[in-house]
């Protein structure tokens, strides 16, 4: 496609529930990112992908964090047992190669109550 | 460890003044660094990078920013703002491995531009 798609936009989830988070890439981006962005604040790093390897989830904060991308195209990034503090706006990135910038989804926004 | 920071939380601008946005980074080598920009609701758009070479570098929207070594900076300028130019801005370092993923954000300048 022409730009990062994210899905859903906005997702309110009640605490102790499982979220899904779908990210689809630029067609061709052989890199793909999650980045987790709070209120206020700049976006911190989750993990990364190259084609369909995880080559780094050093940002994970937690094992109820998961992300998945098994075709090297789509990824999910999935959420166990949501707590108030997972409160944010979930970023994709993908992007050419190391030469090239990101280019971001528009987010989605994850409320949990 | 890398890091950024961006000293200013919020800038105000007359339309049509001049704007430098402060970044300076931390990293153990010679970084990648960007600055993006987030309207609101909306991703980040890479407004402009740099890899190596000219320290002064132009990008989209009339955004130039010039990395100084020697000050760990890389600020950004824009000669005459325009109310469109209103949103938050990120500075970024990423390394020079080019197989590296992750960039380091600073937590943004936000900016308004007045009428």
């Amino acid at each position: 496609g022409a730009g990062v798609s994210q899905s859903p936009r906005y997702k309110v989830a009640k605490r102790g529930q499982d979220v899904a988070l779908r990210c689809d890439p630029i067609s061709g981006h052989v890199s793909l990112f999650w980045y987790q962005q709070a209120l206020g604040q700049g976006p911190e790093f989750l993990t990364y992908f190259q084609n369909e390897a995880q080559l780094d989830k050093s940002g994970l904060p937690s094992d109820r964090f998961f992300a998945e991308r098994p075709e090297g195209s789509v990824s999910t990034l999935k959420i166990q047992r949501t707590q108030q503090e997972d409160s944010a706006v979930y970023l994709c990135a993908s992007r050419l190669s190391g030469a090239y910038g990101y280019t971001f989804g528009s987010g989605t926004r994850l409320t949990v109550v | 460890a890398q890091s950024v920071t961006q000293p200013d939380i919020h800038i105000t601008v007359s339309e049509g003044a001049s704007l430098e946005l402060r970044c300076n980074y931390s990293y153990g080598a010679t970084p990648y660094l960007f600055w993006y920009v987030q309207s609101p609701g909306q991703g980040l758009q890479l407004l402009l990078k740099y890899f190596s070479g000219d320290t002064l570098v132009q990008g989209i929207k009339g955004f130039e920013a010039e990395f100084k070594r020697s000050q760990s900076s890389f600020n950004l300028r824009k000669p005459s703002v325009h109310w469109s130019d209103a949103a938050e801005y990120f500075c970024a370092v990423g390394g020079l491995n080019t197989n590296a993923g992750k960039s380091t954000f600073g937590d943004g300048t936000t900016l308004t531009v007045k009428p």
